[in-house]
């Protein structure tokens, strides 16, 4: 199996901290995608990393890849308000995408 | 870009009873997702469509549920009988695949509630 497993399960910081949540799995990858879902709403894309990158950025988003590790983490900076929801890697192997149980991050004002 | 459409947003249903999903996918993605997310879970998958065929039904409960995709585009997700546990949102995905790399387009979700 494939499938993602995230920590930690919940995260509360307060506005203007990092946020860091990690995701393993347990095969080979292609690529490793991390999603936000909003409360009662559906998953919005937020990065992608291929398997064969380590690191990548977007706004204040960095996610690293450790293939050796089988291991990604989603680094939110300077945390805000906005920012609180869950958080999903997308594992995509060769045949099957498959999701992590995500993490609930809470920004305290 | 019109995104994907889901209805209804809402169901609530007795056990044992039928009900019926609705997917309207981004124009243009040949691939079709049906997830089930249990509250505090991740998104698990029923059923993956390409254009109008199967790809991955191996975790749909084939006994209650069924899936279809007329024509390649819209999609209905079946559940007949319900029963308590089904109570979930159900999300549907649609897909463009570049470079060996899909990117998944989530809709709403319809929030079940089986009482």
């Amino acid at each position: 199996s494939q499938q993602g497993e995230e920590d930690p399960q919940a995260l509360s910081i307060q506005e203007g901290e990092n946020a860091t949540m990690n995701c393993s799995y347990k095969t080979s990858i292609n690529n490793l995608q991390w999603y936000r879902q909003n409360s009662g709403r559906g998953l919005v894309h937020l990065i992608l990393i291929r398997s064969n990158e380590r690191e990548k950025h977007s706004g204040r988003l960095r996610v690293t890849l450790d293939t050796s590790k089988k291991s990604s983490s989603l680094l939110i900076t300077a945390s805000r308000a906005a920012d609180t929801a869950s958080y999903f890697c997308l594992i995509q192997g060769a045949q099957k995408l498959v999701f992590g149980q995500g993490t609930r991050l809470t920004i305290n004002p | 870009e019109a995104g994907v459409a889901q209805s209804p947003r809402y169901k609530i249903i007795e056990k044992r009873q039928s009900v019926a999903f609705w997917c309207n996918p981004i124009s243009g993605h040949a691939t079709l997702y049906w997830y089930q997310q249990i509250l505090g879970q991740g998104p698990k998958l029923l059923i993956q469509f390409q254009n109008n065929g199967v790809v991955d039904d191996s975790q749909l409960p084939k006994d209650r549920f069924s899936a279809e995709r007329l024509k390649g585009v819209d999609s209905t997700l079946k559940i007949q009988p319900a029963k308590l546990e089904d109570s979930a949102v159900y999300l549907c995905a649609s897909s463009s695949r570049t470079g060996g790399i899909e990117k998944l387009f989530f809709g709403s979700g319809t929030q079940l509630s089986v009482l």
